[in-house]
This record gives C-alpha cells, sequence and structure tokens, in this order.
C-alpha cells in the first residue's frame, strides 16, 4: 500500500460548484498535512497547510483531516474557472530528521465556465 | 524578487549523456531541493540539502548526483542519461528543513532519447 493515495481525477465541475479533493494515508506518523496547486506547466505552491486533525478555512477553500480515519479533504466553494489546476496533497511526520515531504499523485480539476 | 529560478527550461539529451540543470534561489533560504515528477507518479524526491554543506539522498537518488554549489544554488547532474529519465524536473527552497512550506521553481522538462 502506497503512503498516500489520491485519486487522479480527472474530475470536471460547472463554474459555482462545491468540490471535495480526497487523499488517504497510511503512516500515522504523518502529523503536517498541506494543499498544493500546480496549474498547467508551471511548479506547486502552496495552498493550505493543517498541522494534526482538524478543519482550516482560506476565503473559499477548507482543509479538513480526519486522523482517526487517515483522510484528508480540501473543499472548495463557489468553485471558478481559474481553479482549475492539479490539486496535490502533501504529508510530513513531525521532528527529527523527517523533512520529506510525501506528496500524492494529484487530482486534475477543470471548472468549466 | 524572483523566488527560485531554474535552467535550463526544456533540454533534449541522447543517451548516454550528461547535464547539469541547475537552481537558485533568492529568499536566503537554508533549504533546498530537487524533485522529478512523472505522470501517474506525483513528485518524488531525488536529493536534499538541509542546509549550506549538506546534501542527502531522497526517494529516487539513482542516475543522480548533487551539488550545494553555496546557500542560493542547488545543481542537478545526470552523468549519463537514460531514457528512464524523462521527466519534468523541479528545483525547491525552505527556509528551515522543518519549515513545511517549500517554494518550488518553473521546472526543466528533460527528454532522453
Amino acid at each position: 500500500q502506497k503512503e498516500v493515495e489520491q485519486d487522479p481525477g480527472p474530475l470536471s465541475v460547472p463554474e459555482g460548484a462545491i468540490v471535495s479533493l480526497n487523499c488517504t494515508y497510511s503512516n500515522s506518523a504523518f502529523q503536517y498535512f498541506m494543499w498544493y496547486r500546480q496549474y498547467s506547466r508551471k511548479g506547486p505552491e502552496l495552498l493550505m497547510y493543517t498541522y494534526s486533525s482538524g478543519n482550516k478555512e482560506d476565503g473559499r477553500f477548507t482543509a479538513q483531516v480526519d486522523k482517526s480515519s487517515k483522510y484528508i479533504s480540501l473543499f472548495i466553494r463557489d468553485s471558478q474557472p481559474s481553479d482549475s489546476a492539479t490539486y496535490l496533497c502533501a504529508m510530513r511526520r513531525s521532528g527529527g530528521s523527517n523533512y520529506k515531504l510525501t506528496f500524492g499523485k494529484g487530482t486534475l480539476l477543470t471548472v468549466n465556465p | 524578487n524572483a523566488g527560485v529560478t531554474q535552467t535550463p527550461k526544456f533540454q533534449v539529451l541522447k543517451t548516454g549523456q550528461s547535464m547539469t540543470l541547475q537552481c537558485a534561489q533568492d529568499m536566503n533560504h537554508n533549504s533546498m531541493y530537487w524533485y522529478r515528477q512523472d505522470p501517474g507518479m506525483g513528485l518524488r524526491l531525488i536529493y536534499y540539502s538541509a542546509s549550506e554543506g549538506t546534501t542527502d539522498k531522497g526517494e529516487v537518488p539513482n542516475g543522480y548526483n548533487v551539488s550545494r554549489l553555496n546557500k542560493r544554488e542547488f545543481s542537478l547532474r545526470l552523468e549519463s542519461a537514460a531514457p528512464s529519465q524523462t521527466s519534468v524536473y523541479f528545483c525547491a527552497s525552505s527556509e528551515t528543513p522543518v519549515r513545511y512550506e517549500q517554494y518550488f521553481g518553473p521546472g526543466t522538462r528533460l527528454t532522453v532519447t
């Protein structure tokens, strides 16, 4: 079983829809959870970050972490065509020399006008 | 403020040729990383440098070498390119090794024929 599983999609939604993107993981040592957004032919950029369990909201974006289920989600409300991108989840352990981020494969999202 | 820059943007190599991918950051970050991104595989860490003067192997280091030239620059060398190294290569940096946020460059698209 891979450490991080992410449905690659593609996911196509109409403008204004609520989008749910998800990742599951197997390593219970992961404590930091991130969502990166990657536009076509660009480098990833950090979108949201959550430490341990709980929710975090930033504008139209909400990140949720359920450590008991080893499941993280990113919700996008009122999706816009400019949200069309690949969304990558990433995770990291805390402490020690565990610098490595483990990425999901990414979900390609298209928001249609 | 350019952030993370990478050169070249595109490169085509023949099997057995060598080349060096260059990366520089102007954010005074201590840590730098090299990733490759392949369809269906996500981002995989090749090498990283937690601080100037140190380098460590990541998930897929075989066939690559790195040099942390100074605090700003981190290069990736392919000594004898193979078709399996056809990929998009991203350089990233972070303020410290334990900072979760990594800043990515625009990538280098490498094709090995």
